[in-house]
């Protein structure tokens, strides 16, 4: 079955990165794309970006140029997202998705709090 | 981006109830291939976004037929007929015609 296992929880300095990863199993990496995902509170769903998993070509929501870089290691079917000079405003749960035309399975999330 | 709103907001229902959510976008979310990236997502409590209807009719895998869509253009209805306990969570609309994809605010059902 499809799965997206994504790493734990990350408690951060403020202007430090964090690196969180989303490991694909149970189908062919590179015949899909892989999307993040913010969820706060406040601001809800918030798309950041996705990554063509086959390629590494990327697109980014213009909000998170800058914020977020998308990578891919095919070998072990994992897609990797980069959060940089990270702030308060950063402290949420991200989410992996596999995307096509839709985002049709979700990994767990990861909670990022960014706190001094 | 495009703006999509839901309402309403909550909705308190008992179970066996039928019940509607409204989304509506500020552009028509028909792409240039003719279709309709309009999507539907359920986050049970403490759990992330399930993929409930793509391009605004089609059930997602495993999804009972209690649940459907309806719309076009800019206006679009997710339904659910006879509501069970292990409905009640937050839906959201998602449009992926137009980039970036953007979500609803949500619309929360829970039981009366």
């Amino acid at each position: 079955q499809v799965q997206l296992q994504q790493s734990g929880a990350e408690l951060a300095k403020p202007g430090s990165s964090v690196k969180i990863s989303c490991k694909a199993s149970g189908y062919t990496f590179t015949s899909y794309y892989i999307s993040w995902i913010k969820q706060t509170t406040g601001q809800g769903l918030e798309y950041i970006g996705y990554i063509n998993t086959g390629s590494g070509g990327t697109n980014y929501n213009e909000k998170f140029k800058g914020k977020a870089t998308l990578t891919v290691d095919k070998s072990s079917s994992t897609a990797f997202m980069q959060l940089s000079s990270l702030t308060p405003d950063d402290s949420a749960v991200y989410y992996c998705a596999r995307s096509k035309l839709f985002l049709d399975y979700w990994g767990q999330g990861v909670m990022v709090t960014v706190s001094s | 981006d495009v703006v999509m709103t839901q309402t309403p907001p909550s909705l308190s229902v008992a179970i066996g109830q039928s019940v509607s959510i409204s989304c509506k976008s500020s552009q028509s979310l028909v792409y240039s291939d003719g279709k309709t990236y309009l999507h539907w997502l359920l986050q049970s409590p403490g759990q992330s976004p399930k993929l409930l209807i793509y391009q605004v009719s089609n059930l997602g895998s495993g999804v009972p037929d209690r649940f459907s869509g309806t719309g076009s253009q800019k206006d679009f209805t997710l339904k659910i007929s006879r509501v069970e306990a292990e409905d009640l969570g937050v839906y959201y609309c998602v449009q992926a015609t137009h980039f970036p994809n953007t979500f609803g605010a949500g619309t929360k059902l829970e039981l009366k």
